[in-house]
């Protein structure tokens, strides 16, 4: 079974804490997302990675940024955490496809992040 | 750009009720499907999918059909159990957008005995 695993499941942290959310997927996939999830917003994708050291911002990079150093692993990263930041954390691992655009996605078991 | 409508809800049903969650989509190219189910603090997890029109996926007893014409996803099951409460997301991934997902905006469902 595909497994993605985040860091913490629950994180509270201080309003301009730099704060790190961690992402590891077991399955060798190339591709990597980070989303956010908001009542009634549902997911909003913030930045997604096709391959190592690559990244691309999504709808919602501001306030955000992204580390791939190594396949199996997607950093997010709140530089000067806000309390508009107070949400779910969810990552994403993709597998490969026969044609750009058709794997599905795996999901890890979120973080929900409080800023206080 | 692409996007996806899903109904909204919530949605409370009781036991072994007929369910149907609306979802079109839209899409330039030949988007993939998907339906995507999130039980209380788990993360989501694939539900079914269909990557042609006139598809049906099916998993669990859920179905949802393909549906160019109308541009339509609709999740369908015949008789909810109780372990069926959850919140259900639509999907699309398209090959002109790369490697991005869309989704709805997500569907509660509560089923009571």
């Amino acid at each position: 079974d595909v497994k993605v695993t985040q860091s913490s499941r629950y994180l509270v942290k201080r309003t301009g804490e730099k704060v790190f959310l961690e992402c590891v997927q077991d399955m060798d996939h190339e591709n990597m997302f980070w989303y956010r999830q908001d009542p009634g917003l549902g997911l909003r994708l913030i930045y997604f990675s096709y391959d190592v050291k690559m990244k691309e911002k999504g709808d919602i990079p501001e306030g955000y940024s992204v580390s791939r150093e190594k396949k199996e692993r997607f950093s997010l990263i709140l530089e000067s955490a806000s309390t508009n930041q107070t949400s779910m954390y969810l990552c994403a691992s993709r597998t490969p496809s026969g044609g750009a655009g058709l794997g599905e996605q795996f999901f890890g078991p979120g973080t929900r992040l409080t800023v206080l | 750009g692409d996007s996806v409508t899903q109904m909204e809800g919530p949605v409370t049903l009781s036991e072994e009720a007929f369910l149907t969650i609306n979802c079109t989509y839209t899409a330039t190219g030949y988007p993939s499907l998907f339906w995507y189910v999130q039980y209380p603090g788990e993360g989501l997890q694939l539900l079914l999918k269909a990557t042609k029109a006139d598809d049906k996926g099916s998993n669990k007893g859920f179905e949802a059909t393909y549906r160019k014409e109308t541009t339509s996803f609709h999740l369908e099951k015949g008789s909810v159990q109780v372990s069926d409460s959850a919140v259900y997301f639509c999907a699309l991934s398209a090959p002109n957008t790369g490697n991005q997902f869309y989704f709805g905006t997500g569907t509660s469902l509560t089923v009571i005995p």
